[in-house]
């Protein structure tokens, strides 16, 4: 099992609409929760982190943290173009510094 | 403010050759890291420093050596190169201590093939 997980995609979602983007992880103790974006052919670049259960909001975007269901999310919304893009969920290890991410999620903003 | 620099941006190599990717930080950071990334899989970490003196295997470390030089430098080697190694790689650096001490700070990748 893959230490983080999240659905490939393509998630295809329409302009103005909510796109929701999940994440599973499997280290119980682990603290720190990050949401990257990545475009095509550029490096990942961070736009939100958690550390504690519940929402947390900045502009469009809200993570969400369930740390018993051991499940982090990331909602968009007002979807613009300008999100589409792969959106990469990152978990601290609690056994050591390791940052891991998931395999990503492709979001597609159809006008 | 150059951040994290990567070098080389491009390389081509045969089965067998060996290279090392060079990656400076210029922020004063403690931890530094190496990712691969191929296609539908994410990002992979092959190995970290969490400071300088210290390294650690990740996910994938199996055909890569890494030298942690000084604070700013962390160099990822590949002795014998093989076809299963071509990806991009990316450096990271994150502060290590303090507030957002573990936001990753990354380079602009290197695109390497390996024939």
């Amino acid at each position: 099992q893959k230490e983080v997980e999240q659905n490939s995609g393509p998630l295809s979602v329409p302009e103005g609409a909510i796109a929701s983007l999940n994440c599973t992880y499997s280290d119980r103790g682990s603290q720190s929760f990050f949401w990257y974006r990545q475009y095509s052919g550029k490096s990942p670049e961070l736009i939100m982190s958690i550390y504690s259960n519940g929402d947390k909001e900045d502009g469009r975007f809200t993570a969400q943290l369930n740390k018993a269901s051991q499940y982090v999310s990331l909602l968009i919304r007002d979807s613009q173009p300008s999100d589409s893009a792969t959106y990469l969920c990152a978990v601290i290890y609690s056994s050591a510094s390791k940052i891991i991410f998931g395999s990503g999620t492709r979001l597609s903003i159809r006008p | 403010n150059a951040g994290v620099t990567q070098t080389p941006k491009f390389q081509v190599l045969k089965t067998g050759q060996s290279m090392t990717l060079q990656c400076a930080q210029d922020m004063n950071h403690n931890s530094m890291y190496w990712y691969r990334q191929d296609p539908g899989m994410g990002l992979r970490l092959i190995y970290y420093s969490a400071s300088e003196g210290t390294t650690d295997k990740g996910e994938v470390p199996n055909g890569y050596n890494v030298s942690r030089l000084n604070k700013r430098e962390f160099s990822l080697r590949l002795e014998s190169a093989a076809p299963s190694q071509t990806s991009v790689y990316f450096c990271a650096s994150s502060p290590g201590t303090g507030i957002a001490f573990e936001k990753l700070f990354f380079g602009s990748g290197t695109q390497l093939s390996v024939l």
